[in-house]
């Protein structure tokens, strides 16, 4: 993998069901690897930034764990609200920059 | 601490002209990143700038250009201005301390629209 790619591009659950996704990315070299939320019209925000193989980060009903050996990563969403509807991002860092996925839309249906 | 703002939020052009945008880092972070959204893709790099040099640029063509002021703030210059150039264009500040893992805040883009 070249690039970071992230599965499935859209997704739609029921409020109260819990859903995950995946992002892929090169294993060698990493460094670290990040998660942005991006609510329509708003500024994409900043989740987790992970490093360390076998991390596990957790912000209220979201967590994230990485694996650094076989490049991939899954965010979790327990007990999903419409409010957790967003585009959610991953990227690794460049020489100065972050190489984003083109993110996985999650709609939560009331 | 104010966050990354941008401006103008709103553009519409004509095909041929040029089109300045700005972008106000949070204080204290030296390092502005921009980027291209457009439907269907994912952010797309177009250059970093620290300390009033790029450092980094993505693959687009030299009618993208930008530049950076000594109080970090920066700017991104399109001319002759294509259809495709439609798009959200996103800025992004980093503190850039080394060894960070290079998080970084955004602003809430500049909407620009080529007639």
């Amino acid at each position: 993998i070249l690039n970071v790619e992230q599965s499935p591009q859209s997704l739609h659950v029921q409020e109260g069901d819990s859903t995950n996704f995946t992002c892929s990315f090169p294993s060698s070299n990493f460094y670290a690897l990040h998660w942005y939320r991006w609510e329509t019209a708003k500024s994409p925000e900043a989740l987790f930034v992970m490093t360390l193989n076998g991390d596990e980060k957790k912000k209220g009903r979201i967590s994230a764990t990485l694996n650094t050996k076989e490049g991939y990563s899954y965010l979790y969403i327990k007990g999903s609200q419409p409010e957790d509807s967003a585009t959610y991002l991953c990227a690794r860092p460049g020489a100065n920059n972050l190489f984003f996925g083109t993110g996985t839309r999650l709609t939560v249906i009331p | 601490k104010a966050g990354v703002t941008q401006t103008p939020r709103y553009l519409i052009k004509t095909r041929g002209q040029q089109v300045t945008l700005s972008c106000s880092p949070i204080s204290g972070h030296r390092s502005v990143s921009w980027y291209q959204q457009t439907p269907g893709q994912g952010l797309q790099f177009l250059f970093e700038y620290f300390s009033e040099t790029q450092r980094n640029k993505g693959n687009f063509p030299g009618r993208f250009s930008g530049r950076q002021f000594s109080n970090s703030r920066s700017e991104m210059n399109v001319s002759t201005l294509e259809l495709g150039d439609s798009a959200l264009y996103l800025c992004a500040s980093s503190f850039d301390r080394r060894g960070s893992s290079y998080e970084q805040y955004f602003g809430p883009g500049t909407r620009l629209t080529v007639t």
